[in-house]
């Protein structure tokens, strides 16, 4: 089955950048989405299409896209950016949804 | 503002149907969006179940795709899911979701309702 690979772990001082990287053979084709989950909330999505950011998402956040690995980038971290984040895609098909499998990033 | 509330049972035998309800308030369940179902086991990932469209049609994770039925009630605005044959393993908080039908993004989620498989 298809996977979407993250880093488990990030770790970034306050006011530093945070990039999380996704690798997944169908990505060239397929775009990447990420969302946000805190401890006990529900997923909220920070970045579609690659790179395009929600309305009430702040600037900091940014998506790259390049061959078959995804980055979101995290500009000037903030205390409230600990969370989870998870990438998501679809197969080579495009009729089957995928996450990855999440990677923790702690604020120093 | 499009809101999304799961129901059903917070815990089901093993062997039995997991049987869960998402409401849509705020919205049409008619629109031009997909609905979903996502999973999320304790301490783990998000796992994506599948989806449907308020035509019927659906698409399942390959993975469970025999266990899984999800279907639409458009008088009631609601769409659910049933996972048969459950195990332990199918311990996990359930999330609906919607999937937006421009950007493809699962834009709106509901809280979340966990369900323990156990005797």
């Amino acid at each position: 089955s298809y996977e979407l690979t993250q880093p488990p772990s990030v770790s970034v001082s306050p006011g530093q950048t945070a990039r999380i990287t996704c690798s997944g053979d169908a990505l060239p084709k397929q775009y990447a989405y990420w969302y946000q989950q805190k401890p006990g909330q529900a997923p909220v999505l920070v970045i579609y299409k690659d790179s395009e950011r929600p309305s009430g998402i702040p600037e900091r956040f940014s998506g790259s896209s390049s061959g078959t690995t995804v980055t979101l980038t995290i500009s000037g971290v903030q205390a409230e950016d600990e969370a989870d984040y998870y990438c998501q895609s679809a197969d080579s098909s495009g009729t089957h949804y995928v996450f990855g499998t999440g990677t923790k990033v702690t604020v120093l | 503002q499009v809101q999304l509330q799961e129901s059903g049972p917070g815990l089901v035998k093993p062997s039995g149907t997991l049987s869960l309800t998402c409401a849509v308030s705020g919205g049409s369940i008619s629109s031009s969006n997909w609905w979903s179902w996502v999973r999320q086991p304790p301490g783990k990932g998000l796992e994506w179940i599948g989806e449907i469209y308020h035509s019927g049609s659906t698409n399942y994770n390959p993975s469970l795709k025999s266990r899984v039925t999800i279907s639409v009630d458009k008088s009631k605005n609601q769409f659910s899911l049933k996972l048969s044959s459950v195990t332990a393993a199918d311990t996990a908080v359930y999330y609906c979701a919607r999937i937006e039908g421009e950007t493809d993004a699962f834009d709106i989620w509901g809280q979340g309702t966990m369900v323990t498989v156990s005797s």
